[in-house]
């Protein structure tokens, strides 16, 4: 079956560490996007890439980097340098700009 | 600023009853407006896409409206089940300068009790 995984699905960090979350689609779609979800906010945009080896900064980047090395996987490294990283983290790929996305099942981190 | 606003922000409803979830926004220029459901600790899941020039769509018992000219869209759940229970969001999508961005709703949480 087509999909986008995420893994893990729990994720606990201690305060200083990097910790990197998988995504991988097997859906043959160019562009890929990490989001963060907060309770009571609407998701916002970490990292989006539209083809391999490219990639560009959503509305939340600081703090976080990504990698584009093959089309079907694009992991997130949640630095240290990111101050509030408790939050659920949704990986989502789409066919192009404009398409609707399909969605992990999503990462939640907590910091401890 | 391009904004969506959902409401009400949780509801609660008893299985079999309709229900309806409001979208409004405030954006520009306007491309398409989606609604997913996002069971809880699970991405979210598109349940219709709707483009200018289309007032309803339904699929299911899931039946999205849009007023283009007041801003305005709504999901009219039928017959509610226990498995409606989850966040709906309305997310706006806005083109510009070739580049579209998605505006997402913060989501109404609705729970269907037996």
């Amino acid at each position: 079956d087509g999909g986008i995984t995420q893994s893990p699905k729990y994720l606990f960090r201690k305060e200083g560490q990097n910790v990197t979350l998988s995504c991988e689609q097997n859906l043959n779609h160019d562009a890929m996007y990490w989001y963060r979800q907060d309770p009571g906010q609407g998701l916002r945009l970490i990292y989006y890439s539209q083809i391999v080896n490219d990639f560009q900064k959503g509305d939340i980047a600081e703090g976080y980097s990504v990698s584009r090395e093959k089309k079907e996987s694009f992991p997130l490294t949640v630095t240290s340098a990111q101050k509030n990283p408790t939050a659920f983290y949704l990986c989502a790929s789409s066919i192009g700009q404009g398409y609707g996305y399909t969605f992990g099942s999503g990462t939640r981190l907590t910091v401890v | 600023k391009n904004q969506v606003e959902q409401s009400p922000q949780s509801l609660i409803i008893l299985e079999g009853k309709n229900c309806t979830l409001q979208c409004n926004y405030t954006v520009s220029p306007f491309s398409n407006l989606r609604w997913y459901k996002q069971d809880t600790g699970r991405g979210p899941v598109s349940l219709t896409i709707m483009t200018f020039s289309e007032n309803t769509k339904s699929n299911g018992r899931y039946t999205a409206t849009l007023d283009a000219d007041t801003k305005q869209s709504s999901l009219h759940i039928t017959a509610s089940q226990l498995s409606d229970s989850a966040s709906y969001i309305c997310v706006v999508t806005i083109l510009t300068s070739g580049t579209y961005k998605y505006i997402f709703g913060t989501g109404t949480r609705l729970k269907v009790l037996a």
